[in-house]
């Protein structure tokens, strides 16, 4: 079973600050990543699959990258809505299974 | 748009049942694969549940396996979490979520219901 862990737990940054957070799989993935932004009380929002593909509508602050058990999402330069916990999420092809890492919790320094 | 909406959320015993269901609208429903994912108070996310677009082929996390079924009837655009012995530490929010999968791509999750709770105590 592929285990994801994020780090780090919490990441303290200002508005325009660049953001790095990353994620590792316990296992080669290929590019089977995606990441997910979630506000408080709101639904999760996809912003990147296939590690480094924006989804659709996503701003082009937001950037994967990475392959086999190393991936970074970066956000160029924090603005006040970025403020939030990411997740990354792995995917296997089959059967099919979904697993979600811990999330990274990006707070206003 | 695109809009997804669970329903059947609540407060349930240990050991009881509940159904979820989740009503899509804005786009081919047929052409999608669909997941639940829960989230318990204050905890990060757990994928639990996967069902394929013609209903052929169905997963299930280890936390879930034998007491969960999925479902769905295309022809009524409709989603469904057949919950069963329920347990304190199944209380979450519920989500269901839309996946693409075709040739050369597979595009996880891009639209989430609102969620509903499920409250699991006596």
């Amino acid at each position: 079973e592929i285990v994801l862990t994020q780090s780090p737990a919490t990441l303290s940054l200002s508005p325009g600050d660049r953001a790095t957070l990353s994620c590792r799989a316990s296992q080669n993935i290929r590019t089977y990543l995606a990441w997910y932004q979630q506000k408080s009380g709101q639904a999760p929002r996809l912003l990147i699959y296939d590690a480094s593909q924006r989804a659709t509508g996503i701003p082009a602050r937001f950037s994967g990258s990475g392959s086999g058990t190393d991936f970074t999402l970066t956000i160029s330069s924090l603005e006040a809505e970025d403020f939030a916990v990411y997740y990354c999420q792995h995917r296997n092809n089959w059967p099919p299974r979904f697993t979600f890492g811990p999330g990274t919790k990006v707070d206003i320094k | 748009q695109v809009q997804l909406v669970e329903s059947g959320g609540g407060l349930v015993k240990p050991g009881g049942s509940l159904r979820l269901s989740c009503a899509a609208s804005g786009f081919t429903f047929s052409d999608y694969y669909m997941s639940w994912i829960r989230q318990a108070p204050g905890k990060g996310l757990e994928w639990i549940s996967y069902i394929s677009d013609t209903s052929l082929y169905t997963s299930y996390a280890d936390s879930v396996k034998g007491r969960f079924t999925i479902s769905r009837d295309n022809a009524k655009n409709s989603l469904y979490l057949q919950m069963d012995s329920l347990r304190a530490e199944d209380t979450a929010v519920f989500y269901c979520a839309r996946g693409l999968v075709g040739d050369g791509y597979n595009i996880p999750f891009d639209y989430w219901g609102q969620g509903a709770l499920v409250t699991v105590s006596s």
